[in-house]
């Protein structure tokens, strides 16, 4: 079956950078749009990034934007996550997730999601 | 942004109720509005797609209802493992927000 596996999480201090990797197995990955989405303590859900299957399209919101960075590596099944200049309101457990699509667009949804993993951003 | 808000934040059911949900949108999205279940501790579950469309595997007791801006997820017969949160989430335009969630809890 689809899994979705995340993992590179920490405490981290302002300012510095980590990189979260999500390895995909069960489906074939490289024929999906894949995305990061995050989840603060006692919070709602915030989507951070979307990629499309072949890494050519790729979306931030302005929350992360210049500071994150989506890749994938379909060789090795592999999405991630370099965060970049972190601040403590990026602390939250961060979700990897599949889109139903290779082109993910206007009307989709997130279909299978990791367990996430938990990013602690504090001095 | 488009701007989720659901309403209740929190409920209490007992097993066997009826519950509604509703999440409306500061503008309108068509009908792209995604709902979610979440149990503690775990990864969100999409149950309703566009709307109204059932995720395949999710029971037949959730159903989804709406467009424009204001939507509607029911759950018919609440049983022991729906208690969970719900997400709503729109996907008309980018960012693809979220709701703030609605905690269901056992009454």
């Amino acid at each position: 079956q689809v899994q979705l596996v995340e993992s590179g999480g920490g405490v981290v201090q302002p300012g510095r950078s980590l990189r979260l990797s999500c390895a995909a197995s069960g489906f074939t990955f490289s024929d999906y749009g894949m995305y990061w989405v995050r989840q603060a303590p006692g919070k709602g859900l915030e989507y951070v990034s979307l990629i499309w299957y072949d890494g050519s399209n790729k979306y931030y919101p302005d929350s992360v934007k210049g500071r994150f960075t989506i890749s994938r590596d379909n060789s090795k099944n592999t999405l991630y996550l370099q965060m970049n200049n972190l601040r403590t309101e990026d602390t939250a457990v961060y979700f990897c997730a599949s889109d139903p699509l290779r082109r993910p667009a206007a009307g989709t949804y997130f279909q299978h999601w990791g367990q996430g993993t938990l990013v602690t951003v504090s001095s | 942004d488009i701007q989720m808000t659901q309403s209740p934040s929190s409920l209490s059911a007992s097993v066997g109720d009826r519950v509604t949900i509703t999440c409306r949108a500061s503008q309108t999205i068509n009908s792209y509005l995604n709902w979610y279940q979440q149990k503690p501790g775990k990864a969100p579950k999409v149950l309703i797609y566009a709307a109204s469309s059932l995720q395949s595997g999710v029971p037949s007791r959730f159903s989804g209802s709406g467009s424009g801006a204001d939507f509607t997820l029911t759950i018919s017969g609440l049983q022991p493992e729906d208690f969970a949160t719900y997400h709503c989430q729109q996907t008309y335009i980018t960012p693809w927000t979220f709701g703030q969630g609605t905690k269901v809890e056992i009454k």
